[in-house]
């Protein structure tokens, strides 16, 4: 059946310091969609892209996803602590699954 | 406010009890959903109904059993209760189906029920 997996799973980084998740998936996806879910709360929206190699900017956030429309990947410029939690890819294949998630922790 | 409103937020209950978690939105969508996240994180749906008709069941046991009278609620009533039901379970709601890509608009989910049954 269709996977999302979602790498590194855990991921430290000094506070200023640069961060990126990246999400494979086993089947072609329509869309991907990111999430971020704080530490006690719950996922909350944060992008879609739909075209194949389609980059999205929020603020220090950038988001691509792959020409092959299989993989993904969020990167996080100069790290604040309010960047922790965790991230989620979900995309839509054959269903719309979500990611197995990267917890991120910024040490101040 | 809109949202998605889920309750209760805690449910601390023993094995084999019967419990209910409700689920409300107000943003007008087509389509809402059960999510269970276990203690790794995993996001895994469970059901998912639109305009009251159930498109999505998972594999989820058949204590567990979703109602949605109206297209504004999906409860969700669980039999049986077993340890490895704890877990926090998500509602979830979108503008499409799970199976669509009117689900573009991304879900907005509940804040979630931390299920622990003893």
């Amino acid at each position: 059946g269709q996977q999302v997996m979602q790498i590194p799973q855990y991921q430290h980084v000094q506070e200023g310091e640069d961060f990126t998740t990246y999400c494979n998936s086993s089947t072609t996806l329509s869309n991907i969609q990111w999430y971020k879910q704080r530490p006690g709360g719950h996922p909350v929206f944060l992008i879609q892209l739909v075209k194949s190699g389609e980059v999205k900017k929020q603020k220090r956030l950038t988001f691509q996803f792959g020409e092959a429309k299989k993989n993904s990947s969020l990167h996080i410029t100069a790290t604040q602590t309010t960047d922790v939690g965790t991230y989620f890819c979900a995309g839509l294949g054959n269903q719309f699954y979500f990611g197995t998630g990267t917890s991120l922790t910024v040490i101040p | 406010d809109t949202a998605v409103s889920q309750t209760p937020k805690y449910l601390v209950t023993q094995m084999g009890n019967d419990k209910s978690i409700k689920c409300e939105q107000n943003l007008g969508h087509d389509t809402m959903y059960w999510y269970k996240q276990d203690s790794k994180k995993f996001l895994k749906i469970m059901f998912s109904y639109n305009n009251k008709e159930l498109i999505i069941n998972e594999t989820v046991p058949n204590r567990f059993s979703p109602k949605s009278p109206d297209k504004a609620h999906l409860n969700l009533h669980i039999n049986s209760l077993e340890l490895g039901d704890s877990a926090v379970y998500f509602c979830a709601s979108s503008q499409g189906t799970g199976r669509s890509l009117l689900a573009n608009y991304g879900y907005t989910f509940g804040s979630g029920t931390r299920l622990t049954v003893v």
